[in-house]
């Protein structure tokens, strides 16, 4: 099932905070954070694990709520060059060897100067 | 070192056509996945393939198939093209399979049945 990203879009002034949202229905394994920007290639950011290992870039910051299925990307101290469509990818627990992807809807962030 | 490559970068077709899609992954990459992209949408997952075996499938009907070669190149194949079909279509390229791992993606095809 895909899982639910909220906010839908957000607008920010350059230098401030954002929170998206990242929710799903089934217990899941991992959560796989990307950025794509207008024509391009989505960019991976991050990657969290039950359990609560991560991978991923130093400047973002992620968390994973296992209880409740949930993970919020964390943007801090905005620049221009955050401005793009987040998505988030959840894996599913009972994959095993088989491998499936889902990606949410997408947030659309876009800062201003 | 060259990133995920893709061919063509556009395509159109006429419904009832069949297209071939390629994709080479990031050298030392032996992990190649596919993804469609309709527009306003996250990207939809297709197949994976890992050491041309194929290790996962998402909900695509039949049309679609696809297979990966020696050197770890990936070919995506869709049969009897409908008009729903009009998207970007992305190939996604990691080391291994499995969970935890980084996918780089390529820069997409677009495909548009007319």
């Amino acid at each position: 099932q895909q899982p639910v990203q909220s906010p839908q879009a957000v607008i920010l002034r350059e230098g401030e905070d954002a929170v998206i949202n990242c929710s799903s229905s089934k217990a899941l394994y991992s959560v796989h954070w990307y950025r794509q920007k207008h024509g391009e290639a989505p960019v991976f950011l991050m990657i969290l694990l039950k359990g609560g290992e991560q991978k991923g870039h130093e400047k973002i910051s992620a968390s994973f709520n296992e209880k409740k299925q949930q993970s919020s990307l964390y943007l801090t101290a905005s620049q221009l060059s955050y401005s793009g469509t987040y998505f988030c990818g959840t894996e599913g627990v009972s994959g095993g060897s088989n491998y499936k992807l889902t990606f949410g809807k997408g947030t659309l962030l876009t800062v201003n100067p | 070192d060259a990133g995920v490559t893709q061919s063509p970068t556009h395509l159109i077709k006429t419904r009832g056509q069949h297209v071939t899609l390629r994709c080479s992954p990031i050298s030392g990459h032996k992990s190649v996945s596919w993804y469609q992209q309709v527009l306003g949408q996250g990207p939809q997952f297709i197949f994976q393939y890992y050491e041309k075996e194929e290790r996962g499938r998402g909900n695509f009907p039949d049309r679609f198939s696809a297979r990966q070669f020696p050197n770890y190149s990936s070919e995506l194949n869709v049969n009897a093209l409908l008009l729903g079909d009009s998207a970007l279509y992305l190939c996604a390229s990691s080391f291994m399979t499995g969970v935890a791992t980084e996918a780089f993606f390529g820069q997409g095809t677009r495909l548009t049945v007319v």
